[in-house]
């Protein structure tokens, strides 16, 4: 398979936990980015990277939220003391860089339920 | 301020009635608009990318278009299958971020 994985698939927390998920991209596409998609909405821009360099961060991502693309290969996104506003579908994406290879390709995502 | 607005919200068709779906933008600079379909729990599957005013694509039974403030996805003949919400999103111009502003959604449902 050779599109962009996401680890886990769902995930339920009781409020106040920790929780991170991975996302593997497209081999060679260095281009990594983090949405947020709540019911009935279209995604949301969270933050991005270009190799392992994080290089913009929405102000949805606020303090509790952190992300890490090590070695500019898999991402992590990490969020501390979850919410109940924390539930939502959390996407990655990735493209590769450079002309018009810029349409993003999605993982399956990871289900956050906070209860 | 929406950037993108999808329209209808919802709409139900029967097998082999076509219909459009819309979607208008407002952006300084478009670099690229982008249709995507999503079915439920799943991540966004990418239909098309449209870079100029006046140009097409097409795929199976779908047709985008593009003009200067909207675009509309074709729908011909749908079967039950191309039941989904399809997601519209832009791309801005300038900078480095290539980060998708997307639109809320058409959920398309075609009973047989």
């Amino acid at each position: 398979d050779t599109g962009v994985s996401q680890d886990p698939r769902h995930k339920i927390t009781k409020r106040g936990q920790n929780v991170t998920f991975r996302c593997d991209p497209i081999s060679e596409h260095n281009r990594l980015y983090w949405y947020r998609q709540t019911l009935g909405q279209g995604p949301e821009f969270l933050t991005y990277f270009q190799n392992e360099a994080q290089l913009e961060k929405s102000r949805l991502l606020s303090d509790r939220f952190s992300a890490e693309r090590p070695k500019g290969s898999f991402s992590t996104l990490e969020i501390q003391r979850t919410e109940q506003g924390d539930s939502a579908m959390y996407l990655c994406a990735s493209h590769p860089e450079g002309g018009l290879q810029d349409t993003q390709y999605f993982g399956p995502g990871t289900r956050l339920t906070v209860l | 301020e929406d950037q993108v607005t999808q329209s209808p919200e919802a709409l139900r068709l029967q097998e082999g009635e076509s219909s459009s779906l819309n979607c208008s933008y407002t952006v300084s600079g478009l670099r690229g608009l982008f249709w995507y379909r999503q079915d439920p729990g799943k991540g966004p599957e990418f239909l098309f990318t449209l870079y100029s005013a006046g140009e097409e694509k097409e795929k199976e039974r779908l047709k985008a278009t593009l003009t200067k403030k909207e675009s509309f996805l074709h729908i011909t003949a749908p079967k039950p299958e191309d039941s989904a919400t399809y997601l519209c999103a832009v791309r801005e111009l300038g900078g480095s971020n290539y980060k998708l502003t997307f639109g809320k959604g058409t959920l398309l449902t075609v009973n047989p």
